[in-house]
């Protein structure tokens, strides 16, 4: 089954604690990103990445590093979470993009709380 | 101003009728363009992209663009109360491949 995985689903930690939430992907994707979504705010993307060694900067990236060192996975650390990073977090991926449209399959969420 | 621009609703129409949702960006540069629907406590799901000007149909839903006005719409024909959601309006802009989604608009079927 064709599917992005992400784990925890469920996270509580504590101000400054290193965390990482793990993405994967079994459709060969070359594009995968991460959003967070908070209530009136909408999804924000965080970072994307075109490919393995190649990421950027989305809207929010202060706070947050990405690496995708393997195709299928594109984890996301948080060095030293805020309570304003707590919020509900979304991977995503696509097919190259091209010139057109391209859909983006997401993960079921992490819901992330940081006290 | 924001990039990408929703109404948050609710839009409440009666099931059977046509829901119109509506979407502004500000980027001139914007070149593609996304509807996705999100049900409560759930993820995004793509339900239609277009990237040329005027409509696009599949099955109940229609996508209509216009760059000059800089708006993008969707239409959902008979209305069902599964389509009760946010629906999320999202653009990329040519020479970057950032999504910019707006904040949603929460439509309601009423049975």
């Amino acid at each position: 089954e064709a599917q992005v995985t992400q784990n925890p689903r469920y996270l509580i930690t504590v101000t400054g604690k290193k965390l990482t939430v793990t993405c994967s992907q079994n459709m060969n994707h070359e594009y995968m990103s991460w959003y967070r979504q908070d209530p009136g705010l909408g999804l924000r993307q965080i970072y994307y990445s075109m490919n393995v060694e190649v990421t950027d900067k989305g809207d929010v990236p202060e706070g947050y590093k990405v690496s995708r060192k393997e195709k299928r996975n594109f984890p996301l650390i948080l060095e030293s979470p805020s309570p304003n990073q707590t919020s509900l977090y979304f991977c995503a991926s696509s097919s190259y993009p091209g010139t057109g449209g391209f859909e983006q399959y997401f993960g079921p969420g992490t819901r992330l709380t940081v006290t | 101003q924001k990039e990408v621009e929703q109404n948050s609703g609710p839009l409440s129409v009666p099931e059977g009728a046509i829901a119109s949702l509506n979407c502004t960006y500000s980027d001139r540069g914007s070149q593609s363009f996304f509807w996705y629907r999100q049900y409560s406590g759930k993820s995004p799901e793509l339900i239609m992209f277009i990237y040329s000007n005027g409509d696009k149909e599949d099955g109940r839903f229609t996508a209509q663009l216009n760059k000059a006005s800089q708006y993008v719409s969707l239409l959902i024909r008979d209305s069902q109360p599964s389509d009760s959601a946010t629906y999320l309006c999202a653009v990329t802009t040519s020479g970057t491949y950032k999504y910019i989604f707006g904040t949603g608009t929460r439509l309601k079927v009423l049975a």
